[in-house]
């Protein structure tokens, strides 16, 4: 009955490469969102979907690519990996119109580029 | 745009109080909420303060003034599973995303 789920968990790669990274909710939530928390705990949101929709897109490389096929599910795909990618990739769902807009966050994946 | 501003880390001891001061800029104010991160784990949220005044939720509360633009999370009878990251967070506008301080490191010692 995991609430927000991300695979995976790990993700240890060469520079160059091509990864994604999966995300679902089952919450019922309308809103979907990747954040990236640097070695330094930085966290810090890179997009943002609203019912499939992207509604936020910080200043985040273009080979960092969302996609989300319906509002229970959030993918990051990333083209030519570089070594500053190496972080861990949070997935959070929130509920519009909630004065605190609470944010769920998945387990984290963290990615290492080598 | 936002900052926030949060001390990195403070340290206590099993049993006490320790109090975890936030100040904000931001150009409106959608209130400020409290997230929890223990090493390894996920972000997990904490408390919200809309308003000026003190929110309790069992050993934790919230504090926010408005006029200040400061608030912060008070601890009491801390317990060694206490020790982890606390990030204050806040939202400039109804549809804006949530803006996240560095986090404060809390250890909590015999």
């Amino acid at each position: 009955d995991t609430a927000v789920s991300q695979t995976p968990k790990y993700l240890v790669t060469q520079m160059g490469n091509d990864k994604s990274i999966k995300c679902e909710q089952n919450l019922g939530h309308d809103t979907m969102y990747w954040y990236k928390q640097d070695s330094k705990k930085f966290l810090k949101i890179m997009f943002s979907y609203n019912n499939k929709e992207l509604i936020i897109n910080e200043t985040v490389p273009n080979r960092f690519s969302p996609k989300s096929p319906d509002k229970a599910h959030l993918n990051l795909h990333i083209n030519s990996l570089e070594l500053g990618d190496s972080a861990v990739y949070f997935c959070a769902s929130s509920q519009p119109g909630q004065g605190d807009d609470t944010q769920y966050f998945g387990p984290g994946t963290r990615l290492t580029v080598l | 745009g936002q900052s926030l501003e949060q001390p990195s880390e403070v340290t206590a001891v099993e049993g006490a109080i320790v109090q975890i001061n936030c100040t904000y800029q931001t150009s409106g104010f959608y209130g400020l909420s409290w997230y929890q991160q223990h090493d390894g784990g996920a972000p997990t949220f904490l408390s919200y303060n809309g308003l000026d005044g003190l929110e309790e939720t069992g050993r934790f509360s919230s504090f926010l003034s408005r006029s200040d633009s400061y608030g912060y999370l008070l601890l009491q009878e801390l317990q060694m599973k206490d020790s982890a990251s606390y990030f204050c967070a806040v939202r400039d506008e109804g549809n804006t995303p949530l803006v996240f301080g560095k986090g404060t490191r809390l250890s909590v010692i015999a």
